[in-house]
């Protein structure tokens, strides 16, 4: 079975507060690739990062980082010292290269308070 | 980077016409576009996979003859709502996927069925 859970339906936080979104993923593959997207208000989806199986290193990108954890299938996202402008839905999402299909988690919506 | 243009942004039509949404790849060659639908306030549901030049593979649930997928070239895919009801109302999104792509998104397409 293949399934991206997002256990976090909304966070609320205050601007400057540093915040971590967790994203578990289920797959029998063992080539997959794991993202992380963000939706504003206005609807598109934002690319923020792509991860192959294979690839466990952290990654930082100016305030945002993630911790990729095999052993724990969790592909996790923090955003230190948020500011208003995060406020948004946060997607994870799985894409197995067997069956090739892409998998969605169910989001989690942050709130940024100044 | 990798953009991937989908129009219409929005469209309005009467129950019982068709509508086709386009996605285009503008700098890749997609060799799997996906489609997806997305209820307000919900994740992204994968509705068909499409492959250039093959049948989609749709997901269960989904409707092959009311769903048209095309996928005739590496850079166009095409949805085609067929006969659309008010229940088929919702924001439609694809995505492309090529070598070294990290799975861009459209913009998406609001439909709106009267």
């Amino acid at each position: 079975a293949q399934k991206v859970t997002q256990a976090q339906t909304e966070i609320s936080v205050v601007e400057k507060e540093d915040v971590t979104l967790d994203c578990v993923y289920e797959t029998r593959d063992t080539t997959y690739y794991l993202f992380w997207y963000k939706q504003p208000p206005s609807g598109e989806l934002v690319f923020l990062i792509r991860r192959n199986s294979f690839d466990e290193q952290n990654e930082i990108s100016g305030r945002y980082s993630w911790n990729f954890q095999k052993s724990t299938s969790s592909f996790n996202f923090t955003i230190t010292a948020s500011q208003v402008v995060d406020s948004a839905v946060y997607f994870c999402a799985l894409l197995n290269t067997g069956g090739f299909k892409t998998i969605f988690g169910a989001g989690t919506r942050l709130f940024v308070k100044a | 980077g990798a953009v991937v243009s989908q129009h219409p942004s929005w469209v309005i039509c009467k129950s019982g016409t068709s509508v086709k949404i386009e996605c285009r790849s503008l700098d890749f060659q997609a060799t799997t576009m996906f489609w997806y639908r997305q209820f307000p306030k919900q994740s992204l549901m994968l509705m068909a996979t499409s492959n250039e030049g093959s049948k989609a593979t749709y997901e269960q649930g989904v409707e092959k003859d009311k769903f048209l997928i095309n996928h005739a070239s590496l850079t166009l895919s095409t949805l085609t709502v067929t006969s659309a009801h008010p229940e088929d109302s919702s924001f439609y999104i694809c995505s492309g996927w090529g070598e070294n792509s990290p799975l861009h998104f459209g913009n998406g397409t609001r439909l709106t069925v009267t």
